[in-house]
């Protein structure tokens, strides 16, 4: 177990919704990131934060957004759902050091 | 340009034998770091191995070992004595730099390995 909890584990929304998915980070670790995994494929980076700040994202509209708080958590939030949004949300955390993030057991979001 | 390539769909091993799961990369940063992931039905990704690019040894993680071959840009993932467990998708990925605390990473596609009893 990696220490790193998301919430919720399935959810289904609704074309043109908006959703907002939780992480946990590992305790110590200041960097969390966020990825989507289509089914069959490898995960796709959609961005990362470090100390409450976003510093790198991935190709993704701005309609993907995030945040990072004090105790490290972080919410990813997208708006106007679109079907290809349905997919596995990974979040990874780590403490910045570039030798590994720890991943969550993941979101599985259905858009309909 | 695709910068991790897992040209293997699919695997399979009889348990207790020795598998390969293979890994090219791309990348003009000296400094970057390759990785395997292991994820089961479950959907989380496990993490079985780091190798950096300046490391002179290849990475061992008990039987996990990974085959560094830097001028092939090989990362290849050897797993020793397959058990029924091991049965998963396996993810190649690369970081490329270390600037200001990056975690981004960059995935294959995978590869699912089937260990047969």
């Amino acid at each position: 177990e990696t220490g790193v909890t998301q919430s919720p584990t399935h959810l289904i929304k609704t074309r043109g919704q908006q959703v907002t998915l939780r992480c946990s980070s590992q305790s110590g670790h200041n960097t969390v990131s966020w990825y989507q995994q289509a089914l069959g494929q490898g995960p796709q980076f959609i961005f990362q934060y470090y100390r409450e700040e976003e510093n790198g994202r991935g190709n993704f509209p701005p309609r993907f957004s995030g945040l990072q708080f004090p105790n490290y958590s972080s919410e990813l939030n997208v708006n106007a759902l679109e079907l290809d949004d349905s997919a596995l949300y990974l979040c990874a955390s780590s403490w910045g050091g570039g030798q590994g993030a720890f991943f969550g057991q993941g979101t599985r979001l259905t858009v309909v | 340009a695709q910068k991790i390539t897992q040209t293997q769909p699919g695997m399979f091993v009889q348990e207790k034998e020795a598998v390969t799961l293979d890994c090219t990369y791309d990348t003009s940063d000296p400094s970057y770091g390759l990785f395997w992931y292991k994820q089961p039905s479950s959907g989380e990704m496990i993490f079985l191995i780091y190798q950096g690019s300046y490391d002179q040894q290849n990475a061992t993680e008990g039987r996990y070992s990974l085959n560094f071959q830097k001028a092939r840009k090989s990362a290849n993932l050897v797993i020793s004595a397959s058990q029924l467990g091991d049965s998963a998708m396996y993810f190649c990925a690369m970081r490329e730099g270390v600037q200001g605390g990056s975690e981004k990473l960059v995935f294959g596609k995978g590869t699912k390995l089937t260990v047969n009893p």
